[in-house]
């Protein structure tokens, strides 16, 4: 989608390496998220982040990190700690105030393990 | 973590018939139950957001209802086209900014 950028689309992470998920947004929005789907199961939330400088951990987030210096950018890192990372990382923001807004979505980025 | 059930995990229609498929969640506490479909090689996209027992939302050919007190909402497609394959997400809020994803219905229309 147009108002939410991931990239990259595709990411290799070899033992023991640090990689950072990028997730920007140009929509103004405050709310942004980051879950994870793997197969079988539904989108599972490891961060998510209502204001600039504030993050709060999900239901998944032991070996993962995030910042939120700028309200446009939400980036992922997910850490050394984390043993099973290979799965489809998907970025969000929530179109406005409130529980009852849905949900708008990048388009993922899969990381895999070399 | 609250369970968000959601029946049967796959689904296979012939062109032209009609549908539904189920999500339940936990009857207390309830704030918002979402729909999403979500095609391959495309990102999640919102159907319907309810909030009230007995909404009843429509969009084209599909349509959902919502229980709360029981604890379930049922996703209707009338004359299923081959665009409507998809996996099928719903999503419980139970008044945080946080939602609770099923696991998916994967609809297959036949032609």
């Amino acid at each position: 989608d147009g108002g939410i950028t991931q990239s990259p689309k595709y990411l290799f992470r070899k033992e023991g390496q640090n990689v950072t998920l990028s997730c920007e947004q140009n929509l103004n929005h405050d709310a942004m998220y980051w879950y994870r789907q793997d197969p079988g199961q539904g989108l599972r939330l490891i961060y998510y982040s209502q204001i600039v400088n504030d993050f709060q951990k999900g239901d998944i987030a032991e070996g993962y990190s995030v910042s939120r210096e700028k309200k446009e950018s939400f980036p992922l890192t997910v850490t050394s700690a984390q043993k099973n990372p290979t799965a489809f990382y998907l970025c969000a923001i929530t179109m406005g105030q409130g529980a009852w807004q849905p949900q708008h979505f990048g388009d993922g980025t899969r990381l895999s393990i070399l | 973590i609250l369970n968000v059930e959601q029946s049967p995990q796959s689904l296979h229609v012939q062109e032209g018939d009609s549908t539904n498929f189920t999500c339940g969640f936990p009857s207390s506490n309830f704030y918002a139950l979402h729909w999403y479909r979500w095609e391959t090689a495309k990102s999640p996209e919102a159907l319907f957001v309810m909030t009230l027992n007995g909404d009843e939302k429509k969009k084209g050919r599909i349509s959902a209802t919502l229980n709360t007190k029981e604890g379930y909402s049922y996703l209707y497609i009338k004359g299923s086209q081959p665009e409507d394959s998809a996996t099928y997400l719903c999503a419980f809020n139970w008044g945080n900014e946080k939602l609770t994803f099923g696991t998916g219905t994967r609809l297959t229309i036949i032609p």
